[in-house]
């Protein structure tokens, strides 16, 4: 199987502090994870692709100082949302990419989400 | 910029109806489509293609691409009040997935 997790998944903070999301892929390893936001209604919008043992690579419009992603080992990437303000409420998902598997024929397997409540 | 436009937008059927779902994208150096269903937490995994004319099939669920119209289409037959979920399309250019904003399927019993 490929399966991915991801903790917590329900946060509610208060304006202004920081939240950590893990993703870890539990029986595979990925040198690509990628971070998602949903909001309510509305698709999946991709906000950064983290690469195991190198700098994130962050979508137009998205904040790199406010979104930290770290991507220590083949299994677990995390984003913090850092000073996280009600707008910031909203639905985080992860994905994970086999490692070694081609580009064509390649799936991404989704965690079940982070939902963030910014009070 | 990669586009990936999904209809109808949302589509309300009585169980034991058939219904097919529309993505239409623009992508450069298209890869493949992946259809995806969502319920209240993340998308689970679907069909993948990569190949024109060639369906997918899943039960009563099955899909198909057209590359050179750039459109595929999800069937879904004798609709079940389980099917009620969004369905994404997402096309695959170089590295990244990009979603449709999805159709959000209900079925009536």
């Amino acid at each position: 199987g490929a399966v991915v997790s991801q903790h917590p998944s329900r946060v509610i903070c208060k304006s202004g502090t920081s939240v950590k999301i893990e993703c870890r892929s539990l029986d595979f390893q990925a040198t690509t994870m990628f971070w998602y936001r949903q909001f309510p209604k509305q698709s999946l919008m991709l906000m950064a692709t983290s690469n195991e043992g190198s700098k994130a690579t962050y979508e137009q419009g998205v904040e790199k100082d406010k979104f930290l992603i770290n991507h220590a080992s083949l299994t677990l990437s995390t984003l913090t949302v850092t000073s996280a303000h009600p707008e910031d409420s909203s639905f985080y998902i992860c994905s994970a990419r086999k490692s070694g598997t081609s580009v064509l024929g390649e799936t991404q397997y989704f965690g079940p989400g982070t939902r963030l409540l910014v009070l | 910029e990669d586009k990936v436009v999904q209809s109808p937008l949302s589509l309300v059927v009585h169980e034991g109806d058939t219904v097919t779902l529309n993505c239409s994208y623009e992508v450069t150096n298209f890869r493949s489509l992946l259809w995806y269903k969502q319920e209240k937490k993340a998308p689970t995994f679907l069909f993948m293609l990569t190949s024109s004319g060639i369906e997918k099939k899943s039960g009563r669920l099955s899909s198909i691409l057209d590359k050179k119209e750039l459109f595929s289409i999800l069937n879904i037959t004798a609709t079940q009040t389980g099917d009620s979920a969004i369905y994404l399309c997402a096309t695959r250019g170089n590295e990244k997935l990009t979603f449709g904003t999805g159709t959000r399927l209900t079925i009536i019993p």
